[in-house]
């Protein structure tokens, strides 16, 4: 059983499609997070939700919006996508334990392509 | 500005002990630090994680100082397996609380 599982795998797209990418963990996690990795192999946070609720929300362009609807899901829908959103976004999650983050287990990636 | 600094490269050989330091200045007094591995096309793989001294698992060591502005993985023993890239993840504050992954060290393990 795939711990943490993304659809789709690959995402190729036009400018100014609106697209989805799912998240959804099966190891009862209380928080899960989105981050970015650019073609430079830099890994960046976007967001993390904790118990459905958002906790971090980096600078990030209003075109993406994280939905959780519930603990074992953390969904990105992304707006009017431009080129330099391509890049691979990984899903993660993991458990907080007295304010601590502990280990993160992540997805496979999703990587996104805007033709 | 809180800052994640790593090397960018570590070349090795098999069997020996490879040691990848990590500064992080601003880290939050309450954070652990946390250290991944990731290979082409896959998701970042947890190492090991530490608050101060020295932690060990079976696939590696951790060493912090007492100041925690920096932190060194030490995998002893590496293997052509271990060719990959590493990053450290802390958190920071500065005006506000931040998840910073480092820009990655990547290692090349040669026969």
């Amino acid at each position: 059983d795939t711990a943490v599982s993304q659809t789709p795998k690959y995402l190729v797209t036009q400018m100014g499609n609106d697209k989805s990418i799912k998240c959804e963990q099966n190891l009862g996690h209380d928080t899960m997070y989105w981050y970015k990795q650019d073609s430079k192999k830099f890994l960046k946070i976007m967001f993390s939700y904790n118990n459905k609720e958002l906790i971090i929300n980096e600078t990030v362009p209003n075109r993406f919006s994280p939905k959780s609807p519930d603990k074992a899901h953390l969904n990105l829908h992304i707006n009017s996508l431009e080129l330099g959103d391509s890049a691979v976004y990984f899903c993660a999650s993991s458990r907080i334990a007295g304010g601590v983050y502990n280990e993160q287990f992540f997805g496979p990636g999703t990587r996104l392509t805007v033709l | 500005l809180a800052k994640t600094t790593q090397p960018i490269s570590m070349d090795s050989y098999e069997g020996q002990e490879v040691n990848i330091t990590c500064s992080h200045n601003n880290i939050a007094t309450n954070d652990y630090i946390t250290w991944y591995q990731q290979f082409p096309s896959q998701g970042p793989r947890f190492i090991i994680q530490g608050y101060k001294t020295k932690v060990t698992n079976e696939v590696a060591s951790l060493f912090i100082p007492a100041d925690r502005k920096s932190s060194t993985l030490s995998l002893p023993r590496v293997s052509l397996s271990d060719t990959a890239v590493y990053y450290c993840l802390v958190g920071v504050r500065d005006s506000s609380y931040k998840l910073i992954f480092g820009s990655g060290t990547r290692l090349l393990v040669r026969p």
